[in-house]
This record gives structure tokens, C-alpha cells and sequence, in this order.
């Protein structure tokens, strides 16, 4: 079956400018993850949704950062207020939602690059 | 509280062995093993269980000291395909729902 897919795949915009990143987790799955990666380091986890709610936003940096999953499908992770701090590539992860160290299976990212 | 991989890199001659180590400060439940290449999302390999389960699905074995806080990664007759790098993602016993992931180790392999 299909896998995890992000929209866009690449994102250009300038300092202060307000973008959405968009998450289509695998079917049935009912766990979805954020996380950002930076060049050369590893993913660092930013929020984990069980269906519509948000279980853990520990990860988020500040309150520029929010994510919404209304439907427990489909995820959108919202960034106000761009820095160019915040150019990194983000990715969406999915798992079956078990809660017992399911696997993640991740998305292929969205590079986000603010100017 | 990211957990540090040893060598930080390594570079290979196709068909050698290559053993990638994941060090955590803090206890462990489980450990998710994937590798990524340049570009592209990180691919899961394996994940060790406390208590000795493990489950994966490619030619890599791995092991768990839970009381070391510690897991290895053991390549074996190494593969082109094996490049990549690698990420250890670990999870703590009081939070089963996200991955605190390591510091990376790049791994090379040459024909």
C-alpha cells in the first residue's frame, strides 16, 4: 500500500511569513509524528498525535509552532512567524498506534528553507 | 539526553563487517534502529525490545544491553546498498510514544 507522503516537498519562503506542511499518514494508522532535521544531525522529535489529539507536544520549540490533526487522518503542522532558524527538512512519521514501540514509518520530508 | 553512536563514521570495503553502537545516559525500553540516504526519509531496520524481543525484517542483527543502557548494530558481509546513515532511536521506559534519536554514524561502503 502507499506509505507516508508530505506535501509540499520543498518550501521557499522569507523571514516572518506564515507556512503549512502538510502529513498523509498510512491508512488505518492512527499514531502520527513531527519531527525536524537538521543538516547532518538526527530527527528530533516535535509532536506525537493518538487520532485527533495531541498525546505529547513536548517537542514543539515555541508557540510559533502548532500542528492539527482534525480528523485523525491528515496532519498539518503550522509555523507563524518564520526564522530563518526554523529552515530544516520536516518529517512526518506514522505508526499502527499500539502504544508498544510500534515501528514509524516515515515520509519522505518537507525541506523547508526560509530566506 | 541524545544518545551518542560510536565510530561517527566508517568507511568499508564490500563484504566486510561493521558494528555501530548506540550509548544512552538514561534507562531504556526499546531501541529502533534505521538507516537513511542522502535525500531521503530514514528507513526502519529493527527495533529491540526490553526483555530480549526483537523485530526487523532485513539481514542486520542487533543487540540490547538493557542494563548498560546500550545496543549494537552488527553489518555483516556488507553491501553498496548498506550505505547510508545510521540512526539509533531510542525510547524511554516511562514514554512509549517518541523517539529521542542519536547522534548519527555515516557508513560508507566501497566495491
Amino acid at each position: 500500500g502507499a506509505g507516508v507522503s508530505q506535501t509540499p516537498s520543498n518550501k521557499v519562503t522569507e523571514k516572518g511569513k506564515y507556512v503549512e506542511l502538510r502529513c498523509d499518514p498510512i491508512s488505518g494508522h492512527t499514531a502520527l509524528y513531527w519531527y525536524r532535521q537538521s543538516l547532518g544531525q538526527g530527527p528530533e522529535f516535535l509532536i506525537y498525535f493518538q487520532g485527533t489529539g495531541a498525546a505529547d507536544d513536548s517537542g514543539l520549540p515555541n508557540d510559533r509552532f502548532f500542528a492539527v490533526r482534525p480528523e485523525g487522518s491528515v496532519s498539518t503542522l503550522k509555523i507563524q512567524r518564520t526564522e530563518r532558524g526554523d529552515s530544516a527538512v520536516y518529517l512526518c512519521a506514522s505508526s499502527q498506534g499500539t502504544g508498544e514501540s510500534d515501528t514509524q514509518y516515515f515520509g519522505p520530508g518537507t525541506r523547508l528553507t526560509v530566506l | 539526553q541524545q544518545p551518542v553512536q560510536s565510530p561517527q563514521a566508517v568507511i568499508l570495503r564490500e563484504g566486510e563487517d561493521a558494528v555501530i553502537n548506540c550509548s544512552s545516559s538514561k534507562a531504556l525500553y526499546s531501541v529502533h534502529w534505521y538507516r537513511q540516504k542522502h535525500g531521503e526519509a530514514p528507513v526502519f531496520l529493527m527495533i529491540l525490545l526490553k526483555g530480549g524481543e526483537q523485530k526487523g525484517h532485513e539481514k542486520i542483527s542487533a543487540s540490547f544491553n538493557e542494563k548498560k543502557q546500550q545496543s549494537s548494530l552488527y553489518l555483516t558481509a556488507s553491501q553498496l546498498s548498506y550505505s547510508g546513515t545510521y540512526f539509533c532511536g531510542t525510547e524511554p521506559p516511562y514514554n512509549t510514544d517518541k523517539l529521542i534519536f542519536g547522534t548519527g554514524t555515516r557508513l560508507q561502503v566501497f566495491p
